[in-house]
């Protein structure tokens, strides 16, 4: 079984400060990590997601996430945050030996409110 | 824009109707899928498709059939709905399985009366 948990409801956090939000999986083998984020009535947005290779992941939007294994978690961050930022992210992981599909298996998601 | 389109954006339906979501996806993507999105909630999978066959079908009521006609096209058929299922429905697609992200499209608002 694969699972994420997305353990806050919401993050607040002034403009021009370090954001992070934060993502814990649960796999029974190697994980696929992925960032998302919605605005508004809109779909998800692909930020940026983790294979293999180097733990520390670039994305979209000047967005970074650096995956733990030995903590089981993948959170998201960014050195400065924008009130643009503000939207629900969601983190997604599949399990890279699972027969379970294809599709990702994805958190409840984190609000983040970035205020001016 | 992602590239996968949905329509109609917004539906408000009762419950004795038969509608129709559709999906169309321009990227050349072997796998398209639904999701409905509720809120306070995780993105929960309905169905996947793969090369236009189903590969997965996740405990979902028979009052959502979905239908794969080519690869670029995905439909959600949609009849006696109940009030519970009033949610953002949301289609995808990816170039493949396992370690491809998938792009959404905007999603369907689907009210039901």
């Amino acid at each position: 079984a694969q699972s994420v948990a997305q353990p806050e409801d919401q993050v607040n956090v002034a403009e021009g400060n370090p954001l992070t939000v934060k993502c814990t999986y649960s796999v029974s083998g190697n994980p696929y990590l992925f960032w998302y984020v919605q605005y508004p009535n809109r779909g998800l947005q692909f930020l940026l997601k983790y294979i293999t290779g180097d733990n520390l992941v670039k994305g979209s939007y000047g967005f970074e996430a650096e995956f733990n294994k030995s903590q089981t978690s993948f959170h998201l961050k960014k050195p400065s945050a924008l009130v643009s930022d503000s939207a629900l992210y969601f983190c997604a992981v599949r399990d890279r030996g699972s027969n379970s599909g294809y599709a990702l298996n994805f958190g409840k998601g984190t609000s983040l409110l970035v205020t001016p | 824009e992602t590239g996968v389109t949905q329509t109609p954006r917004h539906l408000v339906m009762g419950m004795t109707n038969k509608k129709s979501l559709k999906c169309e996806q321009h990227l050349g993507h072997n796998a398209m899928y639904w999701y409905k999105q509720s809120a306070k909630k995780p993105l929960e999978l309905m169905f996947v498709y793969s090369l236009e066959e189903r590969v997965e079908n996740n405990s979902v009521p028979s009052r959502f059939s979905p239908e794969c006609p080519n690869s670029s096209h995905l439909f959600l058929h949609l009849h006696t709905l109940q009030p519970e299922d009033s949610a953002l429905y949301l289609c995808a697609s990816s170039p493949g399985p396992v370690n491809t992200e998938a792009f959404f499209g905007q999603g369907t608002r689907l009210t039901v009366v």
